[in-house]
């Protein structure tokens, strides 16, 4: 088992509408979870931290995290072609473990 | 605030060289951490490094080696490069080590192995 998968896509969703992104984890000492996108050609960059179970909302995203079940997610609201990038979901290998990637799912917002 | 700021941009060396790239984390941050990123591997850790220690290390061979300095700047090294080893090598930068804050990544290094 992958110790962290998320599903390749591509996702497409039409602009203003809810695009949702999909992460499980094998960890269950796992403690942070992070999302990142990154477009083409450029780095990864940090959008946002989740550590308790729930919602966790900033802007248009929300990220919710249910522990029991390894399981954290991503919520683009009124989704834009801007938008249209690469999700990866990041896990912590323990306290003082290293980030774990999933492989990322691509986005592609039509307008 | 400065970012992470990797050198060089671009590589392109010949299978059995060896190459050597060079990483400064945000000021102030301590861990740097290494990672190899391929289309079809995706991101895979390599090593981290924390006050010049390397405490964490992935699954690669032992061509892949790197080190921290005392102001926290860190280098990788790669040696008898092979062709598989063209990809984009990202360095990471945290306060803390294990990766609990997140990472900022720099730019990235892209290495050709030709």
């Amino acid at each position: 088992q992958k110790e962290v998968e998320q599903n390749s896509g591509p996702l497409s969703v039409p602009e203003g509408a809810i695009a949702s992104l999909n992460c499980t984890y094998s960890d269950r000492g796992s403690q942070s979870f992070f999302w990142y996108r990154q477009y083409s050609g450029k780095s990864p960059e940090l959008i946002m931290s989740i550590y308790s179970n729930g919602d966790k909302e900033d802007g248009r995203f929300t990220a919710q995290l249910n522990k029991a079940s390894q399981y954290v997610s991503l919520l683009i609201r009124d989704s834009q072609p801007s938008d249209s990038a690469t999700y990866l979901c990041a896990v912590n290998r323990g306290s003082q473990g290293n980030l774990i990637f999933g492989k990322g799912t691509k986005l592609s917002v039509k307008p | 605030k400065a970012g992470v700021t990797q050198t060089p941009r671009y590589l392109i060396k010949t299978r059995g060289q060896q190459v050597t790239l060079s990483c400064s984390p945000i000021s102030g941050h301590r861990s740097v951490s290494w990672y190899q990123q391929t289309p079809g591997q995706g991101l895979q850790f390599l090593f981290e490094y924390f006050s010049e220690t390397q405490r964490n290390k992935g699954n690669f061979p032992g061509r892949f080696s790197g080190r921290q300095f005392s102001n926290s700047r860190s280098e990788m090294n790669v040696s008898t490069l092979e062709l598989g080893d063209s990809a984009l090598y990202l360095c990471a930068s945290s306060p803390d080590i294990g990766g609990n804050y997140g990472y900022t990544f720099g730019s990235g290094t892209r290495l050709t192995v030709v």
